[in-house]
């Protein structure tokens, strides 16, 4: 079955430290990996998916397909990234098609 | 423009009464979801619709049923609330289908069942 593993519910960092949100999945067909992301008093929104192989915001993630992983870095956190990421899959085959499955998130909260 | 909006916003309910939760957009989205989101389990997808007309199961369906007569809009109904589906429930809407397409959220309804 499919899954979405973020381990942390909550990550606390310095002002100015590298981040890294941790996501692991277990897919059977072929992933495709996004990070949806939920500030304060905000919707939630796209941040950014692996097929891009874009930088949003200052944030980057490469999908590892050996270490079925997807984990989302920034150098330097900044205190208006604080917020709830969420990891998701979807993909062809394997039952997740038409659907996004999403981890149970993580709290980045940035500290000044 | 509105986006993807949720009515109710907010409601209370007593075990066992009936209620209907509206989504509607306004980008002529062909596919539309609802997601329930509680604490230490993230969103997890109750049931989906790739169409007018069409809708099916996702993760976690059991207790509600759902309804898209209308492209724009997408209901999801609680036929006899339970305690276990206190929860903030979240809608979207994509363009294309899941992954080429991106989802808008809504805003989320915050449901209690006493």
């Amino acid at each position: 079955a499919q899954r979405v593993t973020q381990p942390e519910k909550l990550l606390s960092v310095f002002k100015g430290a590298p981040v890294e949100l941790k996501c692991n999945y277990s897919y059977s067909g072929s992933p495709e990996l996004f990070w949806y992301v939920q500030y304060s008093r905000q919707r939630l929104q796209l941040l950014l998916r692996h097929i891009s192989r874009e930088s949003i915001k200052g944030f980057t993630a490469d999908l590892n397909k050996g270490e079925t992983s997807f984990h989302l870095k920034k150098p330097f956190a900044q205190e208006e990234d604080s917020a709830m990421y969420y990891c998701a899959l979807s993909g062809s085959g394997g039952g997740a098609t038409n659907k996004l499955i999403f981890g149970t998130g993580t709290l980045l909260a940035v500290q000044p | 423009n509105a986006g993807v909006t949720q009515t109710p916003k907010f409601r209370v309910l007593k075990t066992g009464q009936s209620m209907t939760l509206l989504c509607a957009q306004d980008m002529n989205h062909e596919y539309m979801y609802w997601y329930r989101q509680d604490p230490g389990m993230g969103l997890r997808l109750i049931h989906y619709s790739v169409g007018e007309g069409t809708t099916a199961k996702g993760e976690v369906p059991d207790g509600y049923n759902v309804s898209r007569l209308k492209k724009q809009n997408f209901l999801l109904g609680l036929e006899s609330a339970a305690p276990s589906q206190t929860s903030v429930y979240f809608c979207a809407s994509s363009l294309f289908r899941v992954p080429t397409g991106e989802l808008f959220f809504g805003e989320g309804s915050r449901l209690t069942v006493l």
